[in-house]
């Protein structure tokens, strides 16, 4: 089955203990995304890739780091995560990285919660 | 730059009422148009899309979305909602220019009542 797998779907940690959340898809796509999803404000980009190796900051990506090593797995680090960073967490990919006409396939998200 | 403008946050409706949720959106260039819906506890699944071409675009679960170019608008409705129609929908924008980058809105909570 065509899917994006993120791991954990529940997460509760303190206040900068470094953390890692796994996505990894399994269609072939080249370009794969982080999205944080806050009440009221709809879901927001944090990074972005658009192929092996290549990354790129999305609209709010203070605090967070990714990594593109190989093409199915894109991990989302918080180094030293903050409460503010409390959060729904959604990865997405797609097929053709430059082509905004086709369509994204989410994750089932990653709640996040920092005290 | 491209933006997205969902009017009203929170819609509820009664079973067998028509859904009408509303989205316009901001485009330097010819858009392309997404309607997300969110099922509590899941990810965002795609409802349907407007890319080039006819301008009333149906989607599933009886879903269909109108492109109106003058009015810079996509709203979204249902001739009859249903209980299990109850969820977030999102509606985002992308262009051939933004590099595929997807903007979203933020979202209106649709509730049906029995």
């Amino acid at each position: 089955e065509a899917q994006v797998t993120q791991n954990p779907r529940y997460l509760i940690t303190v206040t900068g203990k470094k953390l890692t959340v796994t996505c990894s898809q399994n269609m072939n796509h080249e370009y794969m995304s982080w999205y944080r999803q806050d009440p009221g404000l709809g879901l927001r980009q944090i990074y972005y890739s658009m192929n092996v190796e290549v990354t790129d900051k999305g609209d709010v990506p203070e605090g967070y780091k990714v990594s593109r090593k190989e093409k199915r797995n894109f991990p989302l680090i918080l180094e030293s995560p903050s409460p503010n960073q409390t959060s729904l967490y959604f990865c997405a990919s797609r097929t053709q990285p430059g082509q905004g006409n086709s369509p994204l396939h989410f994750g089932n998200g990653t709640r996040l919660t920092v005290t | 730059a491209q933006s997205v403008t969902q009017l009203g946050s929170h819609v509820s409706v009664s079973e067998g009422a028509l859904v009408l949720l509303r989205c316009n959106y901001s485009s330097s260039v010819p858009p392309y148009l997404f309607w997300y819906v969110q099922y509590p506890n899941q990810g965002l699944q795609l409802l349907l899309k407007y890319t080039t071409g006819a301008t009333l675009v149906k989607g599933i679960n009886g879903f269909e979305a109108e492109f109106k170019k003058s009015e810079t608008s996509f709203h979204l409705t249902k001739p009859s909602a249903h209980m299990s129609d109850a969820a977030e929908y999102f509606c985002a924008v992308s262009g051939s220019s933004t590099l595929g980058r997807l903007y979203f809105g933020r979202g209106t909570q649709l509730t049906v009542w029995p």
